[in-house]
Order: structure tokens, then C-alpha cells, then sequence
């Protein structure tokens, strides 16, 4: 049961355009959601946030929206630059007894092109 | 501020075996979760460890088991290697009250021949 979907494997954005990442995910209880990047032979390096009670947060050149109704986010990066691509990977937490579990889409490969 | 770190970077074992992968928790974190990313899918939680103790797993059977150290480094143990534990272990930190974004560490990939 995928709970965070990520339905696009990969996107190529030509530099200095938008990139937009979208992020589904299924459980109502999830109150924390979050973007990662990954480069090759690197661990994910934490991006942007967003907490359930905001619809939007903006750190620089990263957007985060959150939909609640439709269950949906999305990262806005704009403008794009060629060192943006990576793996982006959107991630959503929640309280499963006690504790704080992460739950992880499969990822979009970004690309993007000078 | 010295980073979360993971040891070794490579391993390869057969069927069977058994294996234990280190992790060195981000200065400060008390909190230390491990996930299994297979190729192609994103990262899956394993555990979770909070001061020493496991306070929360996901869906892996009892042959993954793991520990974790007064100074919050950690160990991940495999017993009974299969096939298809072969993918990229990664070790993340975090502070258990606060921020909720996660430090990982590079990984370390695990072949199982």
C-alpha cells in the first residue's frame, strides 16, 4: 500500500523555467510533509517543509503547496538550475503510537538542462 | 557540526550470512531511524531508536534488529541474509522534539549473492 505516490518518475525543465514536482498521498493523519534531494552516492539532503496546518511555505527559490482536500503537494522551483538535478523525494509524517514515522514516495528524477 | 556518517560504503555477502552496518549520529541528535531503499523505490523505514531504545518499526521481519549507544551512534544487524536485502541501507538523525526533518548519512550498499 503506497500511502505517498510520486506518479512521475522523471521530468526535464530547461534552465531558468519552472519545475514542478507533485506528491500524492493517501492518509488523513499525516501532519508533516517534506521534500528531499538526492544525488547520486549521497544520502537524501533535506529541502523544504510544510506542516498541515499551512497551505504554503517558501524558502528562496523552493515553493511547497499543500491541498489537504486533495491530498496533494507539490514543489515550485523556480528558477531552475542545471545543479537542481537530482532525485527528488516527497515524504510525509505522522503519529503512528508514540513515534514520528516518515513515509517516502518512490521519487521523480529531476533534469534539468542549461 | 560534524555530519551522520555510515560504515562501510560497500559490502557484499552471501545468502545466509549475517551483517552488521554502523551509523554515527549528527552531533546533538538523539534520535536515529534506519531505512532500506532498493533500487528504483524510495527509502522504506526499518526502526526507529530513541535513546537507546526501539520506539517504532515498519513492516521488516525480526531478523533485522539493531542497537543504539549512549554516544546515539547505532548498529543495524541482518540476520539470515536473502536475496532481496540487497539495496542501499540508510541511517538518519534527528531531534525527537522540534524540527522533524531527518539527517541522513550516505548509506551503505548491501549486494547478497
Amino acid at each position: 500500500d503506497q500511502q505517498v505516490k510520486q506518479n512521475s518518475p522523471s521530468l526535464s525543465v530547461q534552465e531558468g523555467r519552472i519545475s514542478i514536482l507533485n506528491c500524492d498521498y493517501t492518509n488523513s493523519m499525516f501532519d508533516y510533509f517534506l521534500w528531499y534531494k538526492k544525488y547520486p552516492a549521497e544520502g537524501p539532503t533535506f529541502l523544504i517543509s510544510i506542516s498541515s496546518i499551512k497551505d504554503k511555505n517558501e524558502d528562496g527559490r523552493f515553493t511547497v503547496f499543500l491541498n489537504k482536500s486533495a491530498k496533494h503537494l507539490s514543489l515550485h522551483i523556480v528558477p531552475s538550475q542545471p545543479g537542481d538535478s537530482a532525485v527528488y523525494f516527497c515524504a510525509a509524517s505522522g503519529d503512528s503510537g508514540g513515534y514520528q514515522k516518515v513515509t517516502f514516495g518512490t521519487g521523480t528524477k529531476l533534469q534539468v538542462i542549461p | 557540526e560534524t555530519g551522520v556518517t555510515q560504515s562501510p560504503t560497500h559490502l557484499i555477502k552471501t545468502r545466509g550470512q549475517q551483517v552488521t552496518l554502523r551509523c554515527s549520529s549528527q552531533s546533538g541528535h538523539n534520535t536515529v531511524s534506519w531505512y532500506q531503499q532498493a533500487l528504483g523505490q524510495g527509502p522504506q523505514f526499518i526502526f526507529q531508536y530513541y535513546r537507546e531504545e526501539e520506539n517504532g518499526r515498519g513492516n521488516f521481519p525480526p531478523r533485522f534488529s539493531g542497537l543504539q549507544f549512549p554516544n546515539y551512534s547505532s548498529e543495524l544487524n541482518v540476520n539470515a541474509l536473502e536475496l532481496d536485502d540487497s539495496a542501499l541501507y540508510l541511517c538518519a538523525s534527528s531531534l525527537a522534539s522540534g524540527r522533524k526533518e531527518q539527517y541522513f548519512g550516505p548509506g551503505t550498499r548491501l549486494t547478497v549473492t
